[in-house]
């Protein structure tokens, strides 16, 4: 089992739409969670962090989170071509080495005209 | 203020040859954590420095290394390079943890031939 996984997609959603992104982890001691979003052949960018249990808002993008099913998800309202790109899910946790963070592979979105 | 910088931004390499890559992360920040990103694997996490101390380590061979310097500036080497080797190496500086909000650098591109 990895321990971040998300559908790798794409996902196609029509211009103004909500696209719901998903995410699950495996290790129960995760404490910190982020979506990041990356253009093809750019860095990641930070578009949320969410690190207790339920909703958390900013803008047109809402980050939920479920410990206790492991799950964490992102949703886009009212979706515009320029959210096209892959969104990547991370769980960070503290491991007897130090802090890290893990990466899932990402799911491709794709918003259609 | 300015962002993480992350020198050369492309290089090509053959096989059996060393790479040194070098990531200046953004002022006040004092973790840096190094990732490797392939099509395949997506982002792996290599290592992350805090202090001029690793505090943890992915799972990659010993060929892969890195450092981290008083200004929290950081490299990493790959010797004895492999075709595999080639992917896109990100590096992300944090303030304290890699548990903190991570902001990335645009990457290194390596080719190895």
């Amino acid at each position: 089992q990895k321990e971040v996984e998300q559908n790798s997609g794409p996902l196609s959603v029509p211009e103004g739409a909500i696209a719901s992104l998903n995410c699950t982890y495996s290790d129960r001691v995760s404490q910190s969670f982020f979506w990041y979003r990356q253009y093809s052949g750019k860095s990641p960018e930070l578009i949320m962090s969410i690190y207790s249990n339920g909703d958390k808002e900013d803008g047109r993008f809402t980050a939920q989170l479920n410990k206790a099913s492991q799950y964490v998800s992102l949703l886009i309202r009212d979706s515009q071509p320029s959210d096209s790109a892959t969104y990547l899910c991370a769980v960070g946790r503290v491991t007897g080495g130090g802090n890290k963070l893990t990466f899932g592979t990402g799911t491709q979105l794709k918003v259609e005209l | 203020k300015a962002g993480v910088t992350q020198t050369p931004r492309y290089l090509i390499k053959t096989r059996g040859q060393q790479v040194t890559l070098s990531c200046s992360p953004i002022s006040g920040h004092r973790s840096v954590s190094w990732y490797q990103q392939t099509p395949g694997q997506g982002l792996q996490f290599l290592f992350e420095y805090f202090s001029e101390t690793q505090r943890n380590k992915g799972n990659f061979p010993g060929r892969f290394s890195g450092r981290q310097f008083s200004n929290s500036r950081s490299e990493m080497n790959v010797s004895t390079l492999e075709l595999g080797d080639s992917a896109l190496y990100l590096c992300a500086s944090s303030l304290r943890s890699a548990q903190d909000t991570q902001y990335f650098g645009p990457g290194t591109r390596l080719t190895v031939l």
